[in-house]
């Protein structure tokens, strides 16, 4: 069993829908991080959060750490968010992070 | 900032050839990190440094590969032989403290013929 755990794989949506990508994990993580890689291959850090919720523009991230599941929505999705979110685990011991396998969002106009 | 700086963007070589990839870390991040990312395995770290010493090489697939840091902006992933399956897209990351953001590089796509 993966340490992070991704779903769902891919995701189309129509521009202006509400977008949920989930994300598991497992003990020994203590803090997740969300990362967008667009098709050119650039990967930007979104949220770094280990308790509560963050927000940035359209994006909210959350963490439950009873429940080891945190949560990336977009709001009014765009065609612009059409990329790959991969869900990280930072993994106290060995001080690095786990990767989730990507979900796929391609946003329709 | 520029961010994190890697060269090349892109670099085609044949089998058995020596490869050699640059990374230079935003400045005063005292963590840099490098990855390989592959279809079929995703995102893996290969190694890290941490004020310039490495700290973690479990990921470094094989012997044929190499990893050095002489200083605070400079770091080498080197792969030599290069075999087709060395083939991936090689991201260098640097972060102020372990856990925090990373800041990723462009990326250096090899291909070994």
């Amino acid at each position: 069993k993966n340490e992070v755990e991704q779903s769902p794989q891919n995701l189309t949506a129509q521009e202006g829908e509400f977008i949920t990508i989930n994300c598991s994990y497992s003990v020994g993580i203590s803090a997740l991080h969300w990362l967008q890689q667009h098709p050119g291959g650039g990967i930007v850090s979104l949220f770094m959060l280990s308790s509560g919720k963050k927000k940035h523009g359209r994006l909210i991230a959350t963490i439950n750490i009873q429940e080891k599941h945190s949560s990336l929505h977009i709001t009014a999705s765009h065609p612009r968010d059409s990329a790959v979110y991969i869900c990280a685990g930072w993994k106290t011991s060995g001080s690095r992070l786990t990767f989730g396998e990507g979900t796929q969002l391609t946003v329709n106009p | 900032d520029a961010g994190v700086i890697q060269s090349p963007r892109h670099e085609v070589t044949e089998m058995g050839q020596e490869v050699t990839l640059r990374c230079k870390p935003i400045s005063g991040h005292d963590y840099l990190f490098w990855y390989r990312q592959t279809m079929m395995r995703g995102l893996e770290l290969l190694i890290y440094f941490n004020n310039n010493v490495p700290i973690d090489d479990s990921g470094m697939p094989e012997d044929r590969f190499s990893a050095k840091m002489p200083n605070a902006s400079f770091s080498t992933l080197k792969i030599q032989p290069s075999e087709p399956r060395d083939s991936a897209v090689y991201f260098c990351a640097s972060s102020p403290q372990p856990g925090n953001t990373q800041y990723f590089g462009p990326g250096t796509r090899l291909t070994v013929l």
